[in-house]
């Protein structure tokens, strides 16, 4: 079955270290990204790739840093720099072309912890 | 600017009918999607609406008026296993999604 696995499911971090979330899919999807989910606010963008070694910044960059060396994978570093890092991290894909027209399938989504 | 509100929390009875309201400013208009997100886990889709009218799939409908930049979605029958979040999205000028803080829907008994 086609799909997006994200791995781990729960993390947890101590302060300064950097941190790396795991984002998989075989759906043959083109665009990848990566999303960051707070209590009480949106979806907000943090990364995405269209084509293989090429990402754009989303809306909330400063922190992390992302990778798109294969077209199934799409893995997200949160570094010491991110001051508030303790979020739920959601992975998504969709097919090409049109951009956000098309339907966005997400991974089960990281929990990531900070202590 | 671009923003999309929706109301933070909604409860609704076990067989009713539901409309959760979704309001959008984006630049241009792309079309209009819904997700819906059970605690803790990932977003799924329920509808893409792009041009007006009512659009119906099982019980679940989703209504886009462009003139008024408003959507909803309607549940009927409702169930219990549709306590969940509801999301409205909406594509922004570089085509990405600008998200919704989503509808909270407690189903009681």
């Amino acid at each position: 079955d086609g799909g997006i696995t994200q791995s781990p499911k729960y993390l947890f971090r101590k302060e300064g270290q950097n941190v790396t979330l795991s984002c998989e899919q075989n759906l043959n999807h083109d665009a990848m990204y990566w999303y960051r989910q707070d209590p009480g606010q949106g979806l907000r963008l943090i990364y995405y790739s269209q084509i293989v070694n090429d990402f754009q910044k989303g809306d909330i960059a400063e922190g992390y840093s992302v990778s798109r060396e294969k077209k199934e994978s799409f893995p997200l570093t949160v570094t010491s720099a991110q001051k508030n890092p303790t979020a739920f991290y959601l992975c998504a894909s969709s097919k090409l072309g049109q951009g956000a027209y098309n339907e966005q399938f997400f991974g089960p989504g990281t929990r990531l912890t900070v202590l | 600017g671009q923003n999309i509100d929706q109301p933070t929390e909604m409860t609704a009875t076990e067989g009713a009918i539901v409309q959760i309201n979704c309001t959008y400013q984006t630049s241009g208009f792309n079309g209009l999607f819904w997700y819906q997100q059970h605690a803790g886990e990932a977003p799924t889709f329920l509808s893409y609406n792009v041009l007006d009218g009512l659009e119906e799939k099982g019980r679940f409908s989703s209504f886009l008026s462009r003139s008024k930049g408003y959507s909803y979605l309607l549940l009927k029958e409702l169930q219990m296993k549709d306590s969940a979040s509801y999301l409205c999205a909406a594509p922004d000028s570089n085509y990405q999604l600008i998200w919704g803080a989503g509808t909270k829907l407690i189903i009681k008994p």
